[in-house]
């Protein structure tokens, strides 16, 4: 079936550095690709979303584009915050949510 | 919008009882919930599909008359751990979709739950 390959990490982080969290997918088809993140202590939350190839997602700073050619859906941001620590979670939809293994972020001041 | 909870947040229930966990859409009609598990530190492992009005589609490997599934109403689906184990305790969270395209789900606050 549909899979999810992602970076496990977990990645530390100075403040304002750059953020890349790769994934890659697995499908038979072409399916919508998501990137939830989940805060300490909190559900999951949706941060972007592509539903075709080349599609762009972006929200609060991090992109992640939808590249059919490699099979991937990299997760940036230009500058990262304190306040972006959490646990990043790349999925695809194939009745229902397959999800990455997840990637905890930590950013120190 | 597109609000989920879920009820109760956490439960404590002894080896050998039944618990019942609800999931609901606060603002929308949901004909399709899911529901996953998530372990400590892990990813979360979809269990099965729920679709208003009809039987629960399980995952491979995913014990169909212990994690009795019903969804009896467009907003609420319920899960029920039947004669639980220590080995089912975990973090149970529900989502539902909008209908509305795009396939975008929206998840639940989740479950703690732990069988002493």
């Amino acid at each position: 079936g549909d899979s999810v390959t992602q970076m496990e990490g977990p990645v530390t982080l100075s403040e304002e550095a750059f953020l890349t969290i790769n994934c890659t997918y697995t499908a038979t088809g072409y399916p919508s690709l998501f990137w939830y993140v989940q805060y300490p202590g909190e559900g999951l939350q949706l941060l972007l979303k592509a539903t075709k190839a080349d599609d762009k997602g972006s929200n609060k700073g991090f992109e992640a584009t939808y590249r059919k050619e490699t099979t991937s859906f990299h997760l940036e941001k230009g500058s990262v915050q304190v306040s972006d620590s959490a646990v990043y979670f790349c999925a695809l939809s194939d009745l229902g949510m397959r999800f990455g293994a997840g990637t905890r972020l930590t950013v120190k001041p | 919008g597109a609000v989920v909870s879920q009820h109760p947040s956490r439960v404590i229930c002894k080896s050998g009882t039944s618990v019942k966990i609800e999931c609901r859409s606060l603002d929308f009609q949901a004909t399709t919930m899911f529901w996953y598990r998530q372990f400590p530190k892990k990813s979360l492992m979809l269990m099965a599909t729920s679709n208003e009005g009809s039987k629960a589609t399980y995952e491979q490997g995913v014990e169909k008359d212990k994690f009795l599934i019903n969804h009896a109403s467009l907003t609420l689906s319920t899960l029920t751990v039947t004669s639980a184990h220590p080995e089912d305790s975990s973090f149970y969270i529900c989502s539902a979709e909008t209908g509305t395209g795009g396939y975008e789900q929206y998840f639940g606050p989740g479950t703690r739950l732990t069988v002493t």
